[in-house]
């Protein structure tokens, strides 16, 4: 089926580990962007990345890195974890090439537990 | 500044019934959209209606309507006949226009709850 692929879909770290969260579409979306969202509250934008070779920082972006690895997959890295990141995390793409300009397609999230 | 303020952190409705779930705006630019997302206990971000700042009319989608009024900055989500399956958060958020980024801007969300 079309549309954003996450994984993992579950994590659990201990404070300082890092790990990368996966994305991928298969839309042909130019642009992809991170999100987390923590209980209660709505979607905080991490990183985005408007085309291909580009990425630029959100609201959120301290202790997060990013990788367009090319038009498909955009990689968001953890490099040391704090249990301040604990949270879910959403990948998201929109654009493609065609007449749509406004759809944008979400992942259905991983779910990260700092400890 | 909040972009995207959602004032009613939690509704109750009987089933059946309308309910108007509220979402104010910030923005200088002209050109933007307005979205609105359900996410149910499941987590997924379900896609509901769309109103751009220049469409002449009010969105509609089915149940859904969007009640926008641009000169107070408002676009309220209307659902109608409400049905237990409605009941999840449900986030307002804006797309500002122009070049470069595209991404949402999203409000803090309402629970909504309906009761049979």
């Amino acid at each position: 089926n079309a549309g954003v692929t996450q994984t993992p879909k579950f994590q659990v770290l201990k404070t300082g580990q890092s790990m990368t969260l996966q994305c991928a579409q298969d839309m042909n979306h130019n642009s992809m962007y991170w999100y987390r969202q923590d209980p209660g509250m709505g979607l905080r934008l991490i990183y985005y990345s408007a085309s291909e070779g580009t990425t630029d920082k959100g609201e959120v972006p301290n202790g997060y890195n990013v990788s367009r690895l090319n038009k498909r997959e955009f990689s968001l890295r953890l490099e040391s974890a704090a249990p301040s990141q604990t949270s879910v995390y959403f990948c998201a793409s929109s654009e493609g090439p065609g007449p749509t300009v406004y759809g944008y397609t979400f992942g259905s999230g991983t779910r990260l537990t700092v400890v | 500044a909040q972009k995207i303020t959602q004032t009613q952190p939690g509704m109750f409705v009987q089933e059946k019934e309308a309910v108007t779930l509220d979402c104010t705006y910030d923005t200088s630019d002209p050109s933007y959209g307005l979205f609105w997302y359900k996410q149910p206990s499941s987590g997924e971000m379900i896609f509901l209606i769309y109103q751009g700042s220049y469409d002449q009319q009010n969105a509609t989608e089915g149940r859904y309507s969007l009640n926008f009024q641009k000169a107070r900055k408002s676009a309220n989500l209307v659902i109608s006949a409400s049905q237990l399956g409605d009941s999840a958060m449900y986030f307002c958020a804006m797309r500002e226009g122009g070049t470069g980024r595209r991404a949402l801007t999203f409000g803090s969300g309402t629970r909504l709850q309906v009761q049979p």
